[in-house]
């Protein structure tokens, strides 16, 4: 079945421990994106990833990083979390670009960071 | 940065009958793309409507924009208990990205 997997789907966590939230596609996407939404705010982006190795900073980087090793996946990694962050994250692929390709969404995962 | 903005913020209707929802949106767009999501699920793609294009239908969706006015509509038609759900427009502030709305949502009341 074509599928984006999150790990985990729920986390709660204190300020200040790294974590890293995991995403893969097994639908051979080039282009992969990960979000945040936030009550009210609707989703903003965060990182995209063009292909391996490439990738780029989305309207709301700062606290992020992001790694493209391999086609299918593509971590969030948070080096010293902080409250601020706490959001449900969406990681997402298309076979191209964002603007000319529907988005595939996986199911989320809910981080909670006090 | 947000580029489109739903409206109505939120919307309830009886079954069967049609929901409207406007999306409007600040610069110019090559594409226009409408989401839905069901209570903090991930977000599902309905339709993908281009510059060049007036109108689409998927079923019982129907989608409008109208380039001069910066504006895009989805009209769910006969509505079902299942298609309560956030509504979101998504415009490409460029080809590399997304810019979504904060969605519209809609409860449809048995």
């Amino acid at each position: 079945e074509a599928q984006v997997t999150q790990n985990p789907r729920y986390l709660i966590t204190v300020t200040g421990k790294k974590l890293t939230v995991t995403c893969s596609q097994n639908m051979n996407h080039e282009y992969m994106s990960w979000y945040r939404q936030d009550p009210g705010l609707g989703l903003r982006q965060i990182y995209y990833s063009m292909n391996v190795e490439v990738t780029d900073k989305g309207d709301v980087p700062e606290g992020y990083k992001v790694s493209r090793k391999e086609k299918r996946n593509f971590p969030l990694i948070l080096e010293s979390p902080s409250p601020n962050q706490t959001s449900l994250y969406f990681c997402a692929s298309s076979p191209g670009l964002a603007g000319l390709y529907e988005q595939y969404f996986g199911p989320g995962t809910r981080l909670t960071v006090t | 940065s947000q580029q489109g903005e739903e409206d109505p913020q939120a919307l309830s209707i009886q079954e069967g009958e049609n929901a409207t929802m406007n999306c409007s949106y600040k610069t110019s767009i090559n594409n226009l793309q409408w989401y839905r999501q069901n209570s903090g699920r991930g977000l599902v793609h309905l339709i993908l409507i281009r510059s060049n294009e007036r109108e689409k239908h998927s079923g019982r969706l129907r989608v409008t924009l109208d380039t001069s006015k910066k504006s895009s509509s989805l009209l769910i038609t006969a509505s079902r208990a299942a298609d309560t759900a956030s509504y979101f427009c998504a415009t490409d502030a460029n080809d590399y990205k997304l810019s979504f709305g904060a969605g519209t949502t809609v409860t449809v009341r048995a």
